[in-house]
């Protein structure tokens, strides 16, 4: 069966200072792979997607990047964090169109 | 593109009442809805999905949604409410051929005992 890992669980970290979350997926090939955050009251923002290795879609012009070098895992990066960057991230998966998205158990940032 | 509405930012139900949680979409053709609950901390659970087969859809946990295209609704509902069920509930549609998902703002779910 499909799982997916995400981690950090949790962290802290200071303004200015870098980024990177990691997400893998197992038991599938070639997913859609996304990044969402969600922030206190704002419901989830799609951040970026990916329909394959090196391939990135920026919903939303900001200070973090995304980065796909395998097929099965995608790396949200920050090389220097803000506070409007604290929220819940959030890695999910897809198969083909029109499929629903599977979420892993998410990411806690605050920046302080 | 298409989009969701959900009415209620916050929902109370009593332990063993009927839950009505709504969602609105606006879409130019069919759109293909999907319900996702939330618990704290934790990533989304998909609880059903409507793509364009039966309009009354069953998921787990004992929810179902009914799609209505007359009334462009997809509300999720269960007939006697749990306290496990408190929770966060978001209402999602598909962007068609782009394979994005947008979702609503969410309603959070509290049972009282």
């Amino acid at each position: 069966s499909q799982t997916i890992h995400q981690w950090p669980a949790t962290l802290v970290q200071p303004v200015g200072s870098p980024l990177s979350l990691e997400c893998t997926v197992e038991g599938t090939s070639n997913p859609n792979l996304y990044w969402y955050r969600q922030a206190a009251g704002r419901g989830l923002q799609l951040l970026f997607y990916s329909v394959g290795i090196g391939q990135i879609s920026s919903e939303v012009p900001q200070n973090l990047s995304a980065s796909r070098p395998q097929d099965r895992q995608f790396i949200l990066s920050s090389k220097k964090l803000l506070l409007s960057d604290s929220g819940f991230y959030l890695c999910a998966w897809g198969v083909g169109n029109n499929s629903p998205l599977h979420f892993g158990n998410g990411t806690r940032l605050t920046v302080t | 593109a298409q989009s969701v509405t959900q009415l209620g930012s916050h929902v109370s139900v009593s332990e063993g009442a009927l839950v009505l949680l709504r969602c609105n979409y606006s879409s130019s053709v069919p759109p293909y809805l999907f319900w996702y609950v939330q618990y704290p901390n934790q990533g989304l659970q998909l609880l059903l999905k409507y793509t364009s087969a039966a309009t009354l859809v069953k998921g787990i946990n004992g929810f179902e949604a009914e799609f209505k295209k007359s009334e462009t609704s997809f509300h999720l509902t269960k007939p006697s409410a749990h306290m496990s069920d408190a929770a966060e509930y978001f209402c999602a549609v598909i962007n068609f051929g782009n394979e994005k998902l947008t979702f609503g703002t969410g309603t959070r779910l509290t049972i009282i005992p």
